[in-house]
């Protein structure tokens, strides 16, 4: 069973900050992993998409790298805003392609 | 096209009461899922649909949980005799094959007293 771990549980940096969430992933056999985000009360958008082929992914200040040989992906944020403050999701989807497997998210805050 | 779509988008009921909710996929997304969420948890695996057919339940869909998809279109989640227990967001999401990108709707809160 494909478990998903995300650390740190929450995290709480100044405005302008580079910072890293991390995603670990039990099982290597998946066709792609996925970040989301999700603010309060809220469903949850779609930040960046990495299949297995690939190593990374960019958009804007976002960077998700993916290594399925150890079982992790990153998610870097740079120059991090106040609006950046979110619960930062991943999961991924098998090779079965049946379920995505969410990990229990990464609760960030940006202070001004 | 809007996105995914989910109504209501609050419910409020009394326990034992039955509730429906509906889901309406991007056109064409072929793969429709269901995950519960409750607060500070990540979403939990309720069910998925290949087009109209249902291939997957989780041990968490009890007997009083029953999902459609008819035609492979718009999806219903019915819970019967609700409990407090079942007090959660309901998320759905599609994806236009079981490998692309999901996008997820915004997610009918239900609270049972």
């Amino acid at each position: 069973k494909q478990e998903v771990t995300q650390i740190p549980a929450a995290l709480s940096v100044p405005e302008g900050e580079n910072l890293v969430l991390n995603c670990s992933f039990t099982d290597s056999a998946i066709y792609n992993l996925q970040w989301f985000r999700q603010d309060p009360g809220k469903g949850l958008t779609s930040l960046l998409l990495i299949q297995s082929s690939q190593r990374e992914q960019t958009s804007g200040r976002l960077n998700a790298s993916l290594d399925k040989s150890s079982g992790r992906s990153t998610l870097y944020i740079a120059a991090s805003q106040p609006g950046d403050s979110a619960t930062y999701l991943c999961t991924n989807q098998e090779t079965s392609g049946s379920r995505l497997t969410f990990g229990e998210g990464t609760q960030l805050t940006v202070n001004p | 096209d809007t996105g995914v779509s989910q109504d209501p988008r609050h419910k409020i009921t009394k326990r034992g009461q039955n509730v429906t909710f509906r889901c309406d996929p991007i056109s064409e997304h072929n793969r429709l899922y269901w995950y519960r969420q409750t607060l500070g948890q990540g979403p939990e695996f309720l069910t998925y649909f290949q087009n109209e057919a249902q291939l997957e339940k989780s041990r968490l869909l009890s007997d009083r949980f029953s999902a459609e998809r008819p035609k492979g279109s718009f999806s219903t989640l019915e819970i019967q005799r609700t409990e407090q227990g079942d007090s959660a967001m309901y998320l759905c999401a599609s994806s236009l094959n079981p490998y692309t990108e999901a996008f997820f709707g915004q997610g009918t809160r239900l609270t049972v007293v």
